[in-house]
């Protein structure tokens, strides 16, 4: 079954760093377009950073040049580094992977708390 | 950027209901809209994308329409199941969401 488990979330201060982790299964994260989506606390989705199987990536404009999504081909996982973190980046970070440019498979997400 | 602007944010509705929620772009998209349903605590279910195609595996109640910067999403006969919020999705540039409606039991 193809599918995609989020780790690495956790409570980290203002300033702070932190990278998740995407783990993939059934499917080789290097010949697929996988992004990041996410949801702050009782709020809607906003899309985060997309990499495509060629290694292209796009970011937010909310978070460019803090965040850096990136893989590992070897270990079938996609990794989204964060630094800079603010409590504006306090959510829910979901990994997809993406068909035809939409998001179609999503994990469970992993939780990202940014706070003193 | 594409803004989508999507309406209601909230809807009340009785199982049997047809319901429909709209995402307007602020500008043209072609048909490049995706709609998804979300239950608290869960990730998001891809139910349409291409702004009428129905996702493998999703009854056949929900469908979706639209071209250009109008977009509807119709429930035809709610269930106890679609109880949940739903948004829409642009990806002709870049990615956008709507804000989110959600559908609540009346």
């Amino acid at each position: 079954e193809v599918q995609v488990v989020e780790s690495g979330g956790g409570l980290v201060q203002p300033g702070g760093s932190l990278r998740l982790s995407c783990a993939a299964s059934a499917f080789t994260v290097s010949g697929s377009f996988m992004s990041w989506v996410r949801q702050a606390p009782g709020e809607g989705l906003e899309w985060v950073s997309i990499i495509y199987s060629g290694g292209n990536t796009y970011y937010a404009d909310s978070v460019k040049g803090r965040f850096t999504i990136s893989r590992d081909n070897s270990k079938n996982t996609l990794f989204l580094q964060m630094n800079s973190l603010t409590v504006e980046d306090t959510a829910v970070y979901f990994c997809t992977i993406v068909t035809n440019y939409y998001m179609d498979v999503w994990g469970i997400g992993t939780t990202v708390t940014v706070s003193s | 950027d594409i803004q989508m602007t999507q309406s209601p944010s909230t809807l009340s509705a009785s199982v049997g209901d047809r319901v429909t929620i709209t995402c307007r772009a602020s500008r043209g998209i072609s048909n490049w809209v995706a709609w998804y349903q979300q239950k608290p605590g869960k990730a998001p279910q891809l139910l349409i994308y291409t702004a009428s195609t129905l996702q493998s595996g999703v009854p056949s109640r929900f469908s979706g329409s639209g071209f250009g910067t109008e977009f509807t999403l119709s429930i035809s006969s709610l269930q106890p199941d679609d109880f949940a919020t739903y948004y829409c999705l642009q990806y002709t540039n870049s990615w956008t969401f709507g804000q989110g409606t959600k559908v609540e039991i009346k």
